[in-house]
Parts: C-alpha cells; sequence; structure tokens
C-alpha cells in the first residue's frame, strides 16, 4: 500500500538556523498538509497545501514557516529562524480529496538546541 | 471554536478484553466528521474508523466500533476482543464539513497486556 514517507526521521539544529523537512506524499494525492506535536501535546494542525497555493492555515504558521512543492513528489515545509519552542514532531499527511480520510507519515523529530 | 477532549491519560487492559476509550468535543457547526486514529509504536497514524455526523448508525470496522452521541457531543471508541497489537496512542479527532484541518484530542495510550 502506497505511503506518505518523510525525511530525515530525526533533524537536530541549533536555535536560529533555517530547516527543512521533507515528506514525500502518496502520488496521486492532491491535498498535503503539515502538522505538529510538541512532547506531551496535542497534534496541532499547520497548514494544507492544494493546487500550489496555500489553503488553509493556523495561527501558529506565521511568516517563521513556509511550504514549498518544489517538484512533482516533493512537500517541504521550512522554518527560516528556529526557536527552542519549535521542537516537536512534525507530521506530513495527504489526500486525494477533502473528503477522503488523510495519509499520514512517520513523523519527523525537530529537536532545536 | 472546535475542540476534541480526551479525558483518559492511558488505559490497560487484558488480552481479548473489551475497552472503551473516551472522546468529547465541541463544535457550533453541524455538518462535520468524526474519526479515530491509531498511532503504533512506530510512528505512522492510521485511520481506525470514522463517522459522518448526519449519519445515526453507529460506524463499525471488524472489532472497532464507535458510540456516536450527537446530542452529547460524545464519541468513544470500543475495541472487542482486543490483541496485543491495538497496543496504541488512540487519537479522536474531528474536521467540519468545508474545512480541510483535523483537530485531535490529547490522545489515549492504550497497552494490551499478555
Amino acid at each position: 500500500e502506497p505511503e506518505v514517507t518523510q525525511t530525515p526521521s530525526h533533524q537536530v539544529t541549533q536555535m536560529g538556523q533555517e530547516v527543512i523537512l521533507r515528506c514525500v506524499p502518496i502520488s496521486n494525492h492532491l491535498y498535503f498538509y503539515w502538522y505538529r506535536q510538541i512532547l506531551g501535546q496535542k497534534v496541532e494542525f499547520l497548514v494544507s497545501f492544494y493546487n500550489n497555493e496555500i489553503s488553509e492555515k493556523s495561527e501558529i504558521f506565521d511568516d517563521q514557516f513556509s511550504v514549498e512543492r518544489p517538484d512533482g513528489s516533493n512537500f517541504t515545509l521550512k522554518i527560516r529562524s528556529t526557536k527552542l519552542e519549535d521542537s516537536a514532531m512534525y507530521f506530513c499527511a495527504s489526500n486525494l480529496r477533502v473528503d477522503q480520510p488523510q495519509h499520514f507519515g512517520d513523523g519527523t523529530r525537530l529537536s532545536i538546541l | 471554536a472546535q475542540t476534541v477532549t480526551q479525558s483518559q491519560p492511558e488505559m490497560s487492559v487484558q488480552e481479548a478484553e473489551t475497552v472503551t476509550l473516551s472522546c468529547t468535543y465541541d463544535t457550533s457547526e453541524n455538518n462535520y466528521y468524526l474519526f479515530w486514529y491509531k498511532q503504533p509504536p512506530s510512528r505512522q497514524m492510521i485511520l481506525v474508523i470514522r463517522q459522518e455526523a448526519y449519519k445515526q448508525q453507529n460506524a463499525t470496522e471488524n472489532r472497532f466500533s464507535v458510540n456516536f452521541q450527537k446530542a452529547a457531543k460524545s464519541f468513544s471508541l470500543k475495541i472487542s476482543d482486543s490483541q496485543l497489537g491495538d497496543t496504541a496512542m488512540y487519537f479522536c479527532a474531528s474536521r467540519i464539513q468545508g474545512a480541510q484541518k483535523l483537530v485531535f484530542g490529547q490522545g489515549t495510550r492504550l497497552t494490551i497486556n499478555p
């Protein structure tokens, strides 16, 4: 069964540095999402992306964050200048249509030092 | 505002027992969807079951079933004949029709003991 894949599984970055988290959604899916889960807290929605533009975003998704689909297969989340509080597990998800279940990747654990 | 609450941080049962995980939610919308996701120790979240709010009949998927009480805004998950492979974190989530984001509860860590 096709899967959403995320790389790397663990990323360690110095505070203030830029970081890019990568995702390969399921190949025929059209909607893409990023969520994050700070340790011990709820999974929180960050952003959704469709037709090469952001379709929905939360208040967490401020100017420090950006998303991109640079080619036909990758979907990336960039954090421009990381803060300690950006440390979390970041999950990518995708679906073919909005009314279909979202398929999640394994997540990338981001640790900011 | 849309909120989802899971009041049981951890649960533990013996293999083959039945277990019920609780979830309550709040929304002002009439049309929405509810989900239970399972996150095994390998970390990937997998959809277990979904319920459309306009359907009165409770959804079932093999050993998994829900008790959807719309008036009470309650959406519990029942796992029958629990198996060791059911050990995981379980998340309740909701999505408003027309929106894309899922809103998650805090999760319940379920352990099935041999």
